[in-house]
């Protein structure tokens, strides 16, 4: 078993939909949480992250972390194509460099 | 302030041969993580350097290496290529001076092993 689970997908949605994208762990020590986004050809990219749990809110996204229940949450407000990408969850325990990566949910938002 | 360059930024190879991927890091951060990504294990940690010194590794073999230079640039080699080596290799850096591990990433070097 995987130390964190991501559906692939993809997944479609239509311009102005609300996007919620998953991701699930087995590890407690886990303390930094981000989700980073992939352009095709491109190295990723860091949207936003959650140190512990909580909510965190940057314009059109919003992270939360539930950590009882090992389950991390991205949620997209007014899709746009540009949106279109791979999103990848990414942790790590407190110090230390070392992130663990989900295997990316790829988003194809549709005008 | 320019990002984290990786080159080259494609390399076909066959079987057996060994492979230097290069990586400069944002100017500034000292700690150089290398990441492998294929379509089946997604992104998987190679080792993190950090002035000079190894600090983190994965569970990859010994035929994967790397090194970082005074300078902060670090470089990975790979010896006796398999197929199952092609990949995007991607490097990231960062400051380490941060409560977390923001990561910035560089384009990647896309290696093809035939």
């Amino acid at each position: 078993q995987k130390e964190v689970e991501q559906d692939p997908g993809p997944l479609s949605v239509p311009e102005g939909a609300i996007v919620s994208l998953n991701c699930t762990y087995s590890n407690s020590a886990f303390q930094y949480f981000m989700w980073y986004r992939q352009y095709s050809r491109k190295g990723p990219e860091l949207l936003m992250y959650t140190y512990s749990s909580g909510n965190k809110e940057d314009g059109r996204f919003t992270a939360q972390v539930d950590k009882s229940s090992k389950y991390i949450s991205l949620f997209i407000r007014d899709s746009q194509p540009s949106d279109s990408a791979t999103y990848l969850c990414a942790m790590s325990p407190p110090g230390f460099q070392k992130l663990v990566f989900g295997t990316g949910t790829r988003l194809l938002v549709s005008p | 302030k320019a990002g984290v360059t990786q080159t080259p930024r494609y390399l076909i190879k066959t079987r057996g041969q060994q492979v230097t991927l290069s990586c400069s890091p944002i100017s500034g951060h000292r700690s150089v993580s290398w990441y492998q990504q294929t379509p089946g294990q997604g992104l998987q940690f190679l080792f993190e350097y950090f002035s000079e010194t190894q600090r983190n590794k994965g569970n990859f073999p010994g035929r994967f290496s790397g090194r970082q230079f005074s300078n902060s640039r670090s470089e990975m080699n790979v010896s006796t290529l398999e197929l199952g080596d092609s990949a995007l290799y991607l490097c990231a850096s960062s400051s380490v001076t941060r409560g977390y591990n923001e990561q910035f990433f560089g384009p990647g070097t896309r290696l093809t092993v035939l």
